[in-house]
């Protein structure tokens, strides 16, 4: 099976421009989990989506948001950036229907860079 | 809420020698348990996981955790490590109860194991 795929994996964006993040999970995962990743604040949980709707929000301001196609593809987005948002955000696919025992398998991430 | 706490940011151990990485978590409720590892700019890849049962966990590369209740801990251990081990290791929980819950891993910051020749 092919594993989690994330594009882009590398991106530079000025501040105040929008990004568009895309994950590809392996082939029969209808969950898809975001997560932020910087040194500071460490792995933080954004959002998931199941079946094309938001399960599970973490404490992320309304700039930060995300979809999920009916192939289970998931997009996250990203308005008006900040400096702050510079980081590796990862994606992860399980799934979805085993109440948290299922394993979360993540993609190798998207490096974002605000300048 | 749950929070994950790894004592130690790094460390640093010899090749062949044993090694200890501590987790420790606070839960109102039950939860289920993770160790990730992440190697350079790579994503996260499952070692092990604690659902139930018996409280010693045996993951893959030789590594293993302990499940302690009273202690709240999930302490990773590994009897001799290679230099291939040196990687960022991740402590994770989730809640156990209901689909609510699914996806969302509370991690802790991360331990870096240096493994020296």
């Amino acid at each position: 099976k092919a594993g989690v795929t994330q594009t882009p994996r590398y991106l530079i964006k000025t501040r105040g421009q929008q990004v568009t993040l895309s994950c590809s999970p392996i082939s029969g995962h209808r969950s898809v989990s975001w997560y932020q990743q910087t040194p500071g604040q460490g792995l933080q949980f954004l959002f998931e989506y199941f079946s094309e709707t938001q399960r599970n929000k973490g404490n992320f301001p309304g700039r930060f948001s995300g979809r999920q196609f009916s192939n289970s593809r998931s997009e996250m987005n990203v308005s008006t950036l900040e400096l702050g948002d510079s980081a590796l955000y990862l994606c992860a696919s399980s799934s979805g229907l085993a109440g948290g025992t299922d394993t979360q398998y993540f993609g190798p991430g998207t490096r974002l860079t605000v300048l | 809420a749950q929070s994950v706490t790894q004592l130690d940011s790094q460390v640093p151990v010899f090749e062949e020698a044993p090694v200890e990485l501590r987790c420790n978590y606070s839960s109102s409720v039950s939860v289920y348990l993770f160790w990730y590892v992440q190697y350079p700019n790579q994503g996260l890849q499952l070692l092990l996981k604690y659902l139930s049962g018996s409280t010693l966990v045996k993951g893959i590369n030789g590594f293993e955790a302990e499940f302690n209740k009273s202690q709240t801990s999930f302490h990773l251990r590994k009897p001799s490590v290679h230099i291939s081990d040196t990687a960022e290791y991740f402590c994770a929980v989730t809640r156990v109860h209901g689909s609510s819950n699914t996806g969302k891993l509370i991690f802790g910051q991360g331990t870096t194991l240096q493994v020296k020749p």
